[in-house]
C-alpha cells in the first residue's frame, strides 16, 4: 500500500504559467481533499471531493480547478499561476464511511511561482 | 464544523507527558474531535479520534471533558521525535465531509 502519492515534489512556475498537481489513493476511499499551507500556518482547504463524481469548494477555491477522474485520482489544476499561490500543497483522502473519517495525506507538493 | 483553539506552543521535558490542550466550546453533538500531528514539513498524520468517551491507542491518549467543550491529547513519555506541529480539529463525518478546519495548531517542542 503506497498510501497517498503526490507528484511532482517540487514545481517552479513563471507567472501565468498553468499546470497540474496529481494525487492518488489505493486505500478505496470515497473521500479526497486538496488543501494549501502557507509558511508557519494551518493548512487550508481548496477543494474536496465527498465521492466520486462529486466536487465542491472549500475555503480558498479561487484560482484552482479541480477534477475527480475516477475514484483513485483527483487533480488541482492552477489555470494561471500567481506568487500568491507558493505553497505547499497537500492532498489527503479518507474512507467517509461509517461514524468517523480520518483523513490520510500525501507527502505535499512544493510549488513556487516567480 | 466547529472551531478550535489551542496555544501556539509547548515544551516538555523528554520522558515526561506532553498535554496539549484544545477548546472547543461549540462543538456539536455528532462531531467527532481529531487530533492530527505534522512533523516537520511532510504531511500530516492522523494520531487518535473520540466523540465522547476518552480514546487511548498506541500513539497517545484523549481526554475529552463530560460537557464536550474541551479535550486533552496525552503523549505519555515523549521523545524528541514528537516534536512537531499539532493539530485538534471537529467534524461531522456523515455529511459535509470537507468543512473541517485545520487552524495553526500547537507547536509541541520536546526538549532533552
Amino acid at each position: 500500500n503506497a498510501g497517498v502519492t503526490q507528484t511532482p515534489k517540487f514545481q517552479v512556475l513563471k507567472t501565468g504559467q498553468s499546470m497540474t498537481l496529481q494525487c492518488a489513493q489505493d486505500m478505496n476511499h470515497n473521500s479526497m481533499y486538496w488543501y494549501r499551507q502557507d509558511p508557519g500556518m494551518g493548512l487550508r482547504l481548496i477543494y474536496y471531493s465527498a465521492s466520486e463524481g462529486t466536487t465542491d469548494k472549500g475555503e480558498v477555491p479561487n484560482g484552482y480547478n479541480v477534477s475527480r477522474l475516477n475514484k483513485r485520482e483527483f487533480s488541482l489544476r492552477l489555470e494561471s499561476a500567481a506568487p500568491s499561490q507558493t505553497s505547499v500543497y497537500f492532498c489527503a483522502s479518507s474512507p467517509r464511511t461509517g461514524g468517523t473519517d480520518t483523513q490520510y495525506f500525501g507527502p505535499g507538493t512544493r510549488l513556487t511561482v516567480l | 464544523d466547529a472551531k478550535t483553539t489551542q496555544p501556539p506552543s509547548m515544551d516538555c521535558a523528554e520522558g515526561r507527558a506532553a498535554n496539549l490542550p484544545c477548546n472547543h466550546s461549540t462543538i456539536s453533538g455528532n462531531e467527532y474531535v481529531y487530533w492530527y500531528r505534522q512533523i516537520h514539513s511532510q504531511g500530516p498524520q492522523y494520531i487518535i479520534h473520540g466523540l465522547k468517551n476518552n480514546e487511548t491507542n498506541e500513539m497517545a491518549s484523549l481526554i475529552i471533558t463530560e460537557d464536550r467543550k474541551s479535550s486533552t491529547l496525552i503523549l505519555p513519555h515523549a521523545t524528541l521525535r514528537d516534536t512537531a506541529v499539532y493539530y485538534c480539529i471537529v467534524r461531522v463525518t456523515n455529511t459535509n465531509a470537507g468543512k473541517s478546519t485545520f487552524g495553526d495548531g500547537t507547536t509541541l517542542t520536546v526538549k532533552p
